[in-house]
């Protein structure tokens, strides 16, 4: 079964500052790579994706991240955070073919000021 | 466009009464439809997925009877929790698929903050 690892339960940074949200997948076959946001109490806002093509993908928000099918990862970067970027920031993957998303535990990003 | 409604945003009630949660496609028909349920500070936890017109496939673990899915259109989907107690209290989101498959698997609803006293 497919699984999605993102190796920090927090992250604190202050504003201004870069950050690298990590994520790493299990599945070797062909996936699809998604990033997405969650602010308190609401659903999740869809950050990012990565379907194929260029590995470098940008989002929303000024977010970037990198597909690096050698190490299985897809970590998620900004060079610059906001304290509106305050929130929890979930990793995701489907597998082709499939609609099941599979969702990393979370990382809660806090900037501080 | 892709919007997904969620009704209500928050509901809080007495242990023993069955609630039920509307998700909505507003501007699109949606192949599927999934719910989550989300624990503090947890991921989401995938409970079932429905499509039109079909039972609904629940994940492992996840009581049929407890949990009702009708999925009675390509617009909409309701989740009914029957016989509420405190330990059914979470956060209920559901997304959505759309028919003309866009580059999104899913598109998520706000969410349901469910409260048993």
């Amino acid at each position: 079964a497919q699984s999605v690892t993102q190796l920090d339960s927090q992250v604190p940074v202050f504003e201004e500052a870069p950050v690298e949200l990590r994520c790493n997948y299990s599945s070797s076959v062909s996936v699809y790579l998604f990033w997405y946001v969650q602010y308190p109490n609401q659903g999740l806002q869809l950050l990012l994706k990565y379907l194929s093509g260029s590995t470098l993908v940008k989002g929303i928000n000024g977010f970037e991240a990198e597909f690096n099918k050698s190490q299985t990862s897809f970590h998620l970067r900004k060079p610059s955070v906001h304290i509106s970027d305050t929130a929890e920031y979930f990793c995701a993957v489907v597998q082709g073919g499939s609609e099941k998303l599979v969702f990393g535990k979370g990382t809660k990003l806090t900037v501080n000021p | 466009g892709a919007v997904v409604s969620q009704h209500p945003s928050r509901v809080i009630c007495k242990s023993g009464t069955s609630v039920k949660i509307e998700c909505r496609s507003l501007d699109f028909q949606a192949t599927t439809m999934f719910w989550y349920r989300q624990f503090p500070k947890k991921s989401l936890m995938l409970m079932a997925t429905s499509n039109e017109g079909s039972k609904a496939t629940y994940e492992q673990g996840v009581e049929k009877d407890k949990f009702l899915i009708n999925h009675a259109s390509l617009t909409l989907s309701t989740l009914t929790v029957t016989s509420a107690h405190p330990e059914d209290s979470s956060f209920y989101i559901c997304s959505a698929t759309r028919t003309d498959r866009d580059n999104q698997p899913q598109h998520f609803g706000d969410g349901t903050r469910l409260s048993i006293l």
